[in-house]
């Protein structure tokens, strides 16, 4: 299986800040990278997949780069309603993996 | 609008089964894969089963394997998971996904999540 490991695993940071969330797979997954915000009790939602795609109707502060084996997130201006946990997950192979996730607190 | 309603969680005891369902609404079920992903307490999100748009095939998390089932009912717009003799460690948020795939029809991606149904495992 492919293993996903992201860093840090929880970060502060204030609103207007510039934050970046690395993800990197155990093995090369060329552009099969997708990334997710998650908040308790609400359904996750894409923001980024084949690594650097923005999903439609996502803010275009969020960005994603990377190919291989390493990949990053970035929010460029951070807004108050983008605190939330945020993962990324290879869909290269199944079984798909996911990170064990990257908590953004206030 | 596009949705994803999951239902059937509670708690049950170790060794005992359940059956989750997730209803969708807004989109051709028919023509789409459906993910169940979980989420136990305090941990990250865990990819369990995948289903193709026809049933045709289905694949599983070793974790699970032989212990859970994933079904559709494309005349119903429902996906379903039938979880046999559970474990503490099965205790969780599941959630359906709509599986999605970018113009090029290479990269795929889960781009409807339900809000989840939580599954409680204990005696």
């Amino acid at each position: 299986d492919i293993q996903m490991t992201q860093s840090p695993s929880s970060l502060s940071a204030s609103v207007g800040d510039r934050v970046t969330i690395t993800c990197r797979a155990s093995q090369s997954i060329s552009s099969y990278l997708n990334w997710y915000q998650h908040k308790p009790g609400k359904a996750p939602k894409v923001l980024i997949y084949a690594a650097s795609s923005l999903q439609s109707g996502v803010p275009s502060r969020f960005s994603g780069s990377g190919s291989g084996t390493d990949f990053t997130l970035t929010i460029s201006s951070l807004q108050p309603e983008d605190f939330a946990t945020y993962c990324c997950q290879q869909s290269y192979s199944i079984p798909y993996t996911f990170g064990q996730g990257t908590k953004l607190e206030i | 609008q596009v949705q994803l309603v999951e239902s059937g969680g509670g708690v049950v005891q170790p060794g005992g089964s359940l059956r989750l369902s997730c209803a969708a609404s807004g989109f051709s079920f028919s023509s789409y894969g459906m993910h169940w992903v979980r989420q136990a307490p305090g941990k990250g999100l865990e990819w369990v089963a995948f289903i193709r748009y026809d049933g045709s095939n289905k694949y599983y998390a070793d974790s699970v394997k032989g212990r859970f089932t994933i079904s559709r009912d494309n005349s119903k717009n429902t996906l379903y998971l039938q979880i046999n003799s559970l474990r503490a460690e099965d205790t969780a948020v599941f959630h359906c996904a709509k599986d999605n795939v970018d113009s090029s029809g290479y990269y795929y991606y889960m781009d409807v999540w339900g809000k989840g149904t939580m599954v409680t495992v204990s005696s």
